[in-house]
């Protein structure tokens, strides 16, 4: 049971080209949106997090756009660079008001290469 | 420095032998996470633990099992009856239940043959 839906799953862009990539929600309980970035080989980190009382979010080339009446949220890359060649993870926090300590659900993942 | 060690990076098993992977975390958060990831299919949780001592299942807990006798530690044992054990291991941990970032390890790519 996916809770959180990505798309898409591999992204090719060219260099100074704008990525974008996509995630739907179904539960309206959660209270947190964050994006992870994973290069190979490594364990992800986290890129940057939006509240769904915000409709954007932007921290340098990077942008969540937050739709809470269509329980959608994307994150854009402005000028992409080589460098951000990676597997974004988008998520959802579980509110700890509902006593669960697990925090995070995931998405799916999107492969993002971006050609020189 | 501060973060989350996973050991080996590479792991090989004969089919039917338990395996454990190890995760150690120096940042003192009380919270730590399995997770497993496989191609398409994200980060799924196999177990959490909140405190020393507890620990509960996620979506993906069968044929897996896990301790917590040391904040610092938290080892998952990949057993035999885990049907489809090839796969890469994420250890993380979090600094209690409020945060929604989560510090994850490097990762242990298990394979079993």
């Amino acid at each position: 049971q996916q809770q959180v839906k990505q798309s898409p799953q591999s992204l090719i862009v060219q260099k100074g080209g704008i990525s974008i990539i996509n995630c739907a929600y179904e539960n309206t309980a959660f209270d947190y949106f964050p994006w992870y970035q994973q290069f190979p080989g490594k364990g992800p980190a986290l890129l940057i997090a939006i509240r769904p009382d915000v409709s954007e979010k932007k921290e340098g080339r990077f942008t969540i756009s937050f739709n809470k009446s269509a329980k959608q949220f994307s994150l854009h890359i402005m000028d992409s660079q080589p460098g951000d060649s990676a597997t974004y993870f988008c998520a959802a926090r579980i509110p700890v008001s509902s006593g669960s300590a697990r925090q995070l659900t995931f998405g799916s993942g999107t492969q993002l290469t971006v050609l020189p | 420095d501060g973060g989350i060690t996973q050991s080996p990076k590479y792991l090989f098993r004969k089919e039917g032998q338990n395996v454990t992977l190890s995760c150690e975390q120096n940042l003192n958060h009380d919270a730590m996470y399995w997770y497993r990831q496989d191609p398409g299919q994200g980060l799924r949780l196999i177990y959490y633990s909140q405190i020393v001592n507890d620990f509960q299942k996620g979506d993906i807990a069968e044929g897996y099992s896990v301790s917590r006798e040391k904040k610092e530690s938290f080892p998952l044992t990949v057993t035999s009856a885990q049907k489809n054990p090839t796969a890469f291991y994420l250890c993380a941990s979090s600094n209690g239940q409020s945060t929604y970032e989560q510090y994850f390890g490097p990762g242990t790519r298990l394979t079993v043959t």
